[in-house]
């Protein structure tokens, strides 16, 4: 069983730029949660997908978006980075989208310059 | 929105000294999780409580659902160099599956 991939591990963009983080469910994980993790904070949930659709988003603006996969892989798309961007990134997925515990990925690293 | 608070925000031990720290809301969750995370890495999934009073351990480490259900509390027994880190707790309330978390104890064993 594998467990929950992320890429690239690190990321440098310009502000402005656009970004795509990528992830990989756990096996027989059908739901993925994106959470931004900035310096010294705990995750903060930005949204999240279960069967191709958002089932919920956290206080994030409309430049960060995402898409989630047939096969459950999931992007998270930032827009117009800004120098706050600048965060680890997480990757949760978990077997149903109302219960269950979430296994995350080992995060993406953006620096926003 | 929902907030976790969570204390102690740091502790220095000596290794064989057991650790408790703790989560308290406003809201009520339906789920508890604490997680560990190392730097540069993401949380790891220690122990995940579902019920209301509910007791778990997982080898050394012992974790509570509050009768309440707006906190819960972790134990670590005769602590070890390699529990050094960042302990999380997330609650996940009625609305879904989004976990709010805490902002972290920081662990530090010294040998």
């Amino acid at each position: 069983e594998t467990g929950v991939t992320q890429s690239p591990t690190h990321l440098i963009k310009t502000r402005g730029q656009q970004v795509t983080l990528r992830c990989s469910s756990q096996s027989g994980h059908n739901t993925v949660s994106w959470y931004q993790q900035a310096l010294g904070q705990g995750p903060q949930f930005i949204f999240q997908y279960y069967r191709e659709e958002e089932n919920g988003r956290g206080n994030f603006p409309p430049r960060f978006s995402g898409l989630q996969f047939p096969n459950y892989s999931s992007e998270l798309n930032v827009n117009a980075l800004e120098l706050d961007d600048s965060a680890l990134y997480l990757c949760a997925s978990s077997p149903l989208p109302i219960a269950g515990a979430a296994f995350f990925g080992q995060g993406t690293r953006l620096t926003v310059v | 929105g929902q907030q976790l608070n969570q204390s102690p925000q740091s502790m220095f031990i000596q290794e064989g000294e057991d650790v408790s720290m703790n989560c308290t809301s406003s809201s009520i969750f339906n789920t508890w999780l604490w997680y560990k995370q190392d730097p540069g890495e993401g949380p790891v999934l220690l122990i995940a409580l579902y019920k209301a009073g509910e007791l778990t351990s997982n080898g050394r480490l012992t974790a509570q659902f509050g009768i309440t259900r707006k906190d819960s509390f972790l134990n670590i027994s005769a602590s070890i160099p390699s529990d050094v880190g960042i302990y999380f707790c997330a609650g996940q309330g009625r609305s879904g599956s989004r976990l709010t978390f805490g902002e972290g104890t920081q662990l530090t064993v010294n040998p």
